[in-house]
């Protein structure tokens, strides 16, 4: 099946620094990637949709200015979190549906995820 | 506004059938897909309904009625690697996955 690699799977950083994490399509072209955030024992929760060549598109109450997201490629989107926060520390998903692979575009695929711990 | 409604947890034993029931309510329709997630890791796919009835995968089936905003997991022969979270999950209109909340499964042996 296709495959979504996110980097780094971990990362640590001190309150204020800024974070980017790395979502690539291996072996297949992505116009459109989602981010997601999953707080412990809840659900995934869309923070955003990313085009490849034009704007994220925010849900409601996500910051677009606390989190960037840029899609520069069609197998490469990232999200930025600048200026982390202790309360931003999460697990951060992001995904890609294959359109055109053997479900047609009915299945999303899954990066690894990213735990994100502001200290 | 988008809902979906899942327990929030079910316990069975090794060997037995569990049913996992979602209802949804959300800002337009194409399918609903199931995913299993194991602690610490990313959620993968199980399955996905866009017409009415039951899809049968190995142990695993799924039904959706869409006339009810319904469906359901189904596991069947469970084992104890099955312990996990189990989300439904409905793709809409704009074509991003809305999860549920999640059913956490534990199997004891």
């Amino acid at each position: 099946g296709a495959v979504v690699s996110q980097h780094p799977s971990w990362v640590i950083c001190k309150s204020g620094t800024s974070v980017k994490i790395e979502c690539r399509s291996l072996d297949f072209q992505a116009t459109t990637m989602f981010w997601y955030r999953q707080f412990p024992k809840q659900s995934l929760m869309l923070m955003a949709t990313s085009n490849e060549g034009s704007k994220a598109t925010y849900e409601q109450g996500v910051e677009k200015d606390k989190f960037l997201i840029n899609h520069a490629s069609l197998t490469l989107s990232t999200l930025t979190v600048t200026s982390a926060h202790p309360e931003d520390s999460s697990f951060y998903i992001c995904s890609a549906r294959h359109l055109g692979g053997n479900r047609g575009d009915t299945e999303a695929f899954f990066g690894q995820g990213t735990r994100l711990t502001v200290v | 506004g988008q809902s979906l409604e899942q327990p929030s947890e079910v316990t069975a034993v090794e060997g037995a059938i569990v049913q996992i029931n979602c209802t949804y309510q959300t800002s337009g329709f194409y399918g609903l897909s199931w995913y299993q997630q194991h602690d610490g890791g990313a959620p993968t796919f199980l399955s996905y309904n866009a017409l009415d009835g039951l899809e049968e995968t190995g142990r695993f089936s799924s039904f959706l009625s869409r006339s009810d905003s319904y469906g359901y997991l189904l596991l069947q022969e469970l084992q104890m690697k099955d312990s996990a979270s189990y989300f439904c999950a409905v793709l809409t209109y704009g074509q991003n996955f809305v999860f549920g909340p999640g059913t956490r499964l534990s199997v004891l042996p």
